[in-house]
């Protein structure tokens, strides 16, 4: 079955410390993984997905196909970075854009 | 550009009412739309994908009946919340895929039912 964990609800870390959310998944083929952002009053919006290979904010994520995780990490956290962070999975493009969501993790960076 | 509009933002119902939830695509076309449902703090769970001009196809669990979707147009898919009951008081969340890459999904702000 597909599936996505989050195992941390909730993660506060000290402005400048590093950050990872982690974030497993269960899936039988091949599939793409997305990083998903929300802040406060604001609406869900994409962060970073795997097939990119981008930092976005500073934050990078790497797909490991072998412990079948996509944990997103950031060196130095801010508070502006202060959010609801959700890993989500697509089964590829035959799925059209159908996401399965992880359970969330609320980050809180403190001053 | 591409942006999901969601009306209303926020409603209120008494018991035994039923509730429209429109979501629009702004400036794109989308054949295919999303909706979730989004407790407080929690994951977003896919109710249902909604197909202009066909049926909606309704993920394991949820009631056809109960959660009607119409997608009449390739810029407009509603939500229809029949004889709603307190239990379904939840944040409502539509989405459209990003035209030209479909994994990358466009999210509305959201729709916040609470039924008395």
């Amino acid at each position: 079955a597909q599936r996505v964990t989050q195992p941390e609800k909730l993660l506060s870390v000290f402005k400048g410390a590093p950050v990872e959310l982690k974030c497993n998944y269960s899936y039988s083929g091949s599939p793409e993984l997305f990083w998903y952002v929300q802040y406060s009053r604001q609406r869900l919006q994409l962060l970073l997905r795997h097939i990119s290979r981008e930092s976005i904010k500073g934050f990078t994520a790497d797909l490991n196909k072998g412990e079948t995780s996509f944990h997103l990490k950031k060196p130095f956290a801010q508070e502006e970075d202060s959010a609801m962070y959700y890993c989500a999975l697509s089964g590829g493009y035959n799925q059209g854009g159908k996401l399965i969501f992880g359970q969330g993790t609320e980050l809180s960076v403190k001053p | 550009g591409a942006v999901v509009s969601q009306h209303p933002s926020w409603v209120i119902c008494k018991s035994g009412t039923s509730v429209k939830i429109e979501c629009r695509s702004l400036d794109f076309q989308a054949t295919t739309m999303f909706w979730y449902r989004q407790f407080p703090k929690q994951s977003l769970m896919l109710m249902a994908t909604s197909n202009e001009g066909s049926k909606a196809t309704y993920e394991q669990g949820v009631e056809k009946d109960k959660f009607l979707i119409n997608h009449a147009s390739l810029t407009l898919s509603t939500l229809t919340v029949t004889s709603a009951h307190p239990e379904d008081s939840s944040f409502y969340i539509c989405s459209a895929p990003k035209r030209g890459d479909s994994n990358v999904l466009t999210f509305g702000a959201g729709s916040r039912l609470t039924v008395l």
